[in-house]
């Protein structure tokens, strides 16, 4: 079966570089059509998705975050990593990752996140 | 604000039928992208309900069904039930902030 773990700092300080890794079994990065995604929450509030990297290596960013994430995968050890910089107190929240089957249909594709890790809470603060 | 717009809450009594909308745009919904709807249930991490507007996963009630038109579309619960309570998410692509978008959520409570 799909499983997801993420994995990193529960504390980080304000303006330092947050490394989260997300290691998977049940299925391949190799896969085509298969992508991990990192989604957050902060307390109380709504999912915001984050970033986004495929089986074909092509990553996608939230416009907002481009500047401060990035991702990358490592098939061989089934894990993705999520790199954020310069964290901020408002950046304090449960981050996810979660796998997706990307499908096409009448000219639009679409990638729901079908499985989930348990999220992990990273508070930002000094 | 998010992008997709949902009700802050919703209720309903056991065995009623409640409706989650979600409402979105030209540049989403819309343009014919797919909508996914999530179930969170308290302290736990999301789970795929709904997917491609209308479909349910393997495992999850026919209770749960899914509906879209024009730049909105719904979650409907039937025969609600007390494990129902949760928060529900709508998800889906935005071509002109090129990303994933969700909705910003909605409060189900069972009465």
């Amino acid at each position: 079966q799909i499983t997801l773990k993420e994995s990193g700092p529960t504390l980080v300080k304000p303006t330092q570089t947050l490394a989260l890794t997300c290691t998977f079994s049940g299925f391949s990065l190799t896969t085509t059509g298969v992508g991990v995604g990192w989604i957050r929450q902060p307390p109380g509030k709504a999912l915001e998705w984050l970033a986004l990297v495929f089986w074909d290596d092509d990553k996608r960013y939230s416009s907002s975050l481009m500047s401060r994430v990035t991702i990358t995968k490592d098939t061989s050890r089934k894990q993705v990593v999520l790199t954020m910089t310069n964290m901020d107190p408002v950046d304090t929240a449960t981050y996810y990752c979660a796998h997706t089957s990307r499908y096409c249909r009448g000219g639009n594709c679409a990638s729901p996140f079908d499985y989930w890790g348990q999220g992990t809470l990273v508070t930002v603060s000094s | 604000q998010s992008v997709l717009t949902q009700p802050p809450s919703v209720s309903g009594a056991p065995g009623q039928r409640v409706t989650i909308s979600c409402t979105g745009s030209i540049s989403n919904i819309g343009a014919h992208y797919d909508v996914h709807w999530y179930q969170q249930l308290p302290a736990t991490a999301p789970k795929l309900l709904i997917y491609g507007n209308n479909n349910r996963p393997s495992g999850v009630p026919d209770r749960f069904s899914g509906s879209k038109s024009g730049t909105s579309a719904s979650l409907a619960i039937t025969g609600l039930q007390a494990e129902d309570e949760a928060d529900y998410y709508c998800q889906s692509y935005d071509n002109s902030l090129s990303g994933w978008v969700f909705g910003g959520g909605t409060k189900l409570t069972v009465l």
